[in-house]
């Protein structure tokens, strides 16, 4: 079965670089997260579209920015690159379901990760 | 303090042995709890998830949801060296929206 899909899997920049990381959801899933995972730490909401608008934000850092395009496919875009932004950042899929009183969860499928090294 | 608090380990066992991972969390308006196991290097994946209060058992995992005590719990019996992963607590109060992850326990479990 096809999986979430992240590239690069690894990016290294240098400080006050750009980065760019790519998400390729599961083929009809609606809604992409993504988060962001420091070094023995726990995964971090950034930020979620659903239908290529945003529908929740984390805690996203301003110098970051994200987009749904109409394949669904999502894109982190990273600016002024800051050594404590080195993590795996992680995407993840899901149908959506939005509202109380759902008992049945729509999983979000993690991809593989991008691990960004900032020097 | 976290939302969500989950001990870290890391907690190391020998194999058959009955694991017991614990989260505890502030927010009462969260209704959905989630596990789960992320092996190094990968992404996590999704172990089990309850709805609400009570119990849900699958295989050899039992989940535990004690609302009143903003306490959830998850049982590994008849633990193997391939369940050794960190296991990380998520609960939200929508599905899907905003999940808060606890800090993950990472589990050895010893041939």
């Amino acid at each position: 079965a096809a999986g979430v899909i992240q590239s690069p899997r690894h990016l290294i920049k240098e400080k006050r670089e750009t980065a760019t990381l790519k998400c390729y959801p599961i083929p009809r899933h609606d809604t992409v997260y993504w988060y962001q995972q420091g070094p023995g730490q726990d995964p971090q909401f950034l930020i979620s579209f659903y239908e290529k608008m945003q529908s929740d934000k984390g805690s996203i850092p301003d110098r970051f920015s994200a987009q749904q395009f109409s394949d669904y496919h999502s894109e982190l875009n990273m600016s002024s690159l800051e050594l404590g932004d080195s993590a795996l950042y992680f995407c993840a899929s899901s149908l959506s379901e939005w509202g109380p009183g759902q008992t049945t969860l729509y999983e979000q499928f993690f991809g593989p990760g991008t691990r960004l090294t900032v020097l | 303090q976290k939302e969500v608090e989950q001990d870290p380990g890391p907690l190391s066992v020998p194999e058959g042995a009955i694991v017991s991972l614990n989260c505890t969390y502030s927010n009462s308006a969260f209704q959905y709890f989630m596990w789960y196991r992320q092996y190094s290097r990968k992404g996590p994946e999704l172990l089990m998830y309850t709805y609400s209060s009570g119990n849900k058992e699958d295989g050899r995992f039992t989940a535990q949801v004690d609302k009143s005590s903003k306490y959830i719990s998850l049982f590994i019996r008849d633990s193997q060296p391939s369940d050794s992963a960190t296991y990380l607590c998520a609960m939200s109060q929508y599905n899907n929206n905003d999940m808060r992850f606890g800090a993950g326990t990472r589990l050895t479990v010893k041939p």
